[in-house]
């Protein structure tokens, strides 16, 4: 049972463009909302993560909108970069428990 | 060197051959993850640990075996291995707390290939 879903599961984006990468999540006791990036040869690494006391949140051009109601949260990349192709995860967890969940990835290129 | 390595960084075995990958963290993290990554599927939980000799499956735990003696290394071993184990291998690992809000720091990949 995939309980983060991820859309899409590609995306090309011209630069100076805005990427928006979706999530939606299932498990309401869900408390910790991270995204990944990879590029490729690497492993992922933390971009930026949500709480769902929040309804957004940003990093330089990096923000994560968030609606608990809906189950889903995003993230959007304003003027995209052709630094920013890699790959990009979402995640959920909760409470005390270690584990997180993530999304099957979105493979993002932004050409140039 | 601080952080988290991998070893090897690619493998290529042969089908029924036990296979190792090991991980090292130099941070004296309590929790430490091994996870596959497969196009079409993301990246997948095998097995956890919250502290030496303390461990627990994943998602896909099947046909692996793991330990932590030492808090600073996690071997993933696959004792058998099959063609569906050809994958790219991540560790990763955390602080612990009661909150969990942790980061996961992931290790580079080994990239391992049954043939």
């Amino acid at each position: 049972q995939q309980q983060v879903k991820q859309s899409p599961q590609s995306l090309i984006v011209q630069k100076g463009g805005i990427s928006i990468i979706n999530c939606a999540y299932e498990n309401t006791a869900f408390d910790y909302f991270p995204w990944y990036q990879q590029f490729p040869g690497k492993g992922p690494a933390l971009l930026i993560a949500i709480r769902p006391d929040v309804s957004e949140k940003k990093e330089g051009r990096f923000t994560i909108s968030f609606n608990k109601s809906a189950k889903q949260f995003s993230l959007h990349i304003m003027d995209s970069q052709p630094g920013d192709s890699a790959t990009y995860f979402c995640a959920a967890k909760y409470g005390g428990y270690s584990t997180l969940t993530f999304g099957k990835g979105t493979m993002l290129l932004v050409s140039p | 060197d601080a952080g988290i390595t991998q070893s090897p960084r690619y493998k290529i075995t042969e089908t029924g051959r036990q296979v190792t990958l090991m991980c090292h963290q130099t941070w004296s993290h309590s929790y430490m993850f091994w996870y596959r990554q497969d196009l079409g599927h993301g990246l997948r939980l095998i097995y956890y640990s919250a502290a030496a000799d303390i461990t627990d499956k994943g998602e896909v735990p099947d046909g692996y075996v793991v330990s932590r003696s030492k808090t600073e290394n996690f071997p993933l071993t696959l004792e058998s291995a099959t063609r569906s184990q050809t994958s790219v291998y991540f560790c990763a690992s955390s602080e612990t707390g009661v909150s969990s809000y942790n980061e996961q720091f992931f290790g580079p990949g080994t990239r391992l290939t049954v043939l």
